[in-house]
Order: C-alpha cells, then sequence, then structure tokens
C-alpha cells in the first residue's frame, strides 16, 4: 500500500529565510506523481509544485523547490525567502501514474516569523 | 474561469438527518474526487468519478454514503442518517486529465 509520511507535525522560519519541509513515501511502483499543497486558514488546498517520478530534475517554481530522492523515496519542499504568506499547512501527496488516488500526508503546519 | 465551487461552506445537521454536499467542477473538467479530512489528518481518498461514472468508490463508507455526478449539474456527495463520526471537512477536487487536482473550499459537516 502507499503510504506518505511528514514526520513534522510544525515547522517555523523567520521571514526572508530558508525552510525545507520533510516528506518520505513508501511505494513499489517505479512511475508516480508527487506534489505538495498548500493549505491555507481559507482551507482550499493549492498546488505548489509537482514531481514526475521520471524526471531526475528537480521541479521548481518560484521560491519554492524540491529535493527528489527516488532511491531513498524522499521528496522535500524548500521555501526561499519566506514570506508571511506562506503561512499554512502543506501536505505532501503522491499518485501512480496509472491510479485513480492521490495520497496525503498527515501534514506540516508552517508558521512565518515577522 | 471559476475555480472549483463547494455549497455550503458549513453544514450542521442532527443524527439521522441526511446531507447532501454539493460541488462543482472548474469548467472543461471532467474529472471529480472527494476527499474526507478529520481535524490533525490529511485527506482520506473517497470516491473518484467521471460524467455520470463512479469510477472508483474504494475509499467511501459501504452504508450510508453515495455520490453521483450527473451528465447535468454539481457532484452531490450524500451522507445518510449521519452520526457525530461523520463529522469532517469534505473536500472536492477536480480535474481536466487526473494530473493535477484542483480543490474547492470544502464544506465543514457538523452533527449534533
Amino acid at each position: 500500500a502507499q503510504t506518505v509520511t511528514q514526520s513534522q507535525p510544525e515547522m517555523s522560519v523567520q521571514e526572508a529565510e530558508t525552510v525545507t519541509l520533510s516528506c518520505t513515501y513508501d511505494t513499489s511502483e517505479s512511475d508516480y506523481y508527487l506534489f505538495w499543497y498548500k493549505q491555507p486558514p481559507s482551507r482550499q488546498m493549492i498546488l505548489v509544485i509537482r514531481q514526475e517520478a521520471y524526471k531526475q530534475q528537480n521541479a521548481t517554481e518560484n521560491r519554492f523547490s524540491v529535493n527528489f530522492q527516488k532511491a531513498a523515496k524522499s521528496f522535500s519542499l524548500k521555501i526561499s525567502d519566506s514570506q508571511l504568506g506562506d503561512a499554512a499547512m502543506y501536505f505532501c501527496a503522491y499518485r501512480r501514474t496509472t491510479g485513480n488516488q492521490f495520497y496525503f500526508g498527515t501534514g506540516t503546519s508552517l508558521t512565518v516569523i515577522p | 474561469n471559476a475555480g472549483v465551487m463547494q455549497n455550503p461552506r458549513h453544514l450542521v445537521r442532527r443524527r439521522g438527518q441526511e446531507a447532501r454536499l454539493r460541488c462543482s467542477p472548474m469548467k472543461g473538467h471532467s474529472h471529480v474526487y472527494w476527499y474526507r479530512q478529520l481535524p490533525e489528518e490529511g485527506l482520506k481518498f473517497m470516491v473518484y468519478l467521471q460524467k455520470e461514472n463512479i469510477i472508483d468508490e474504494s475509499g467511501m463508507p459501504k452504508e450510508r454514503f453515495s455520490a453521483e455526478f450527473p451528465k447535468e449539474g454539481p457532484s452531490i456527495l450524500r451522507i445518510q442518517q449521519v452520526v457525530r463520526g461523520d463529522s469532517a471537512a469534505y473536500f472536492c477536487a477536480s480535474s481536466p486529465t487526473r494530473e493535477k487536482l484542483f480543490f474547492g473550499s470544502g464544506t465543514q459537516l457538523s452533527v449534533l
């Protein structure tokens, strides 16, 4: 069964600093997608970044980048130049290429300190 | 292009009543997913639908829960005879291709 683990329930970062959120997953598949979603207090889930497992290059979206280590089944999110608006719950998610379900971790609550 | 619309945002029901949660996907999206989020937990998959078809309902309880996505109109998640354990946030997501999910703001169901 696929599982996604986020071992950091809470993290904090000073404004303008860099923070890394951890995520590991368990799968026997070789081809899949990985995602980071952000859930602000408004509750709506917003896609932050997506990684395709067959791509070796780490995905990047502006201040957000990932460190994808396929052999270690690790998918961490790095937020650079943190802003107050980055404060939210962050969820890591996995989906098999041929699957229907997205599997989510339990989330990391990120606080940004002014 | 409006986002995924869910209503109501908050729904209060007494034990034994029915709850109907609505989801209008983004224009052009034919894939709809329902997820449930309990406090301190991630989202749990319930059901995946395409127009008029249930594709995967492996995450949905066999009793009291049903979902539909008719040819016209929103997708509906229906919970009959609600119990306190059904209290949760229910999220709908839509997708044009299954590769990315676009979420609504959820419906918070409270069962008294």
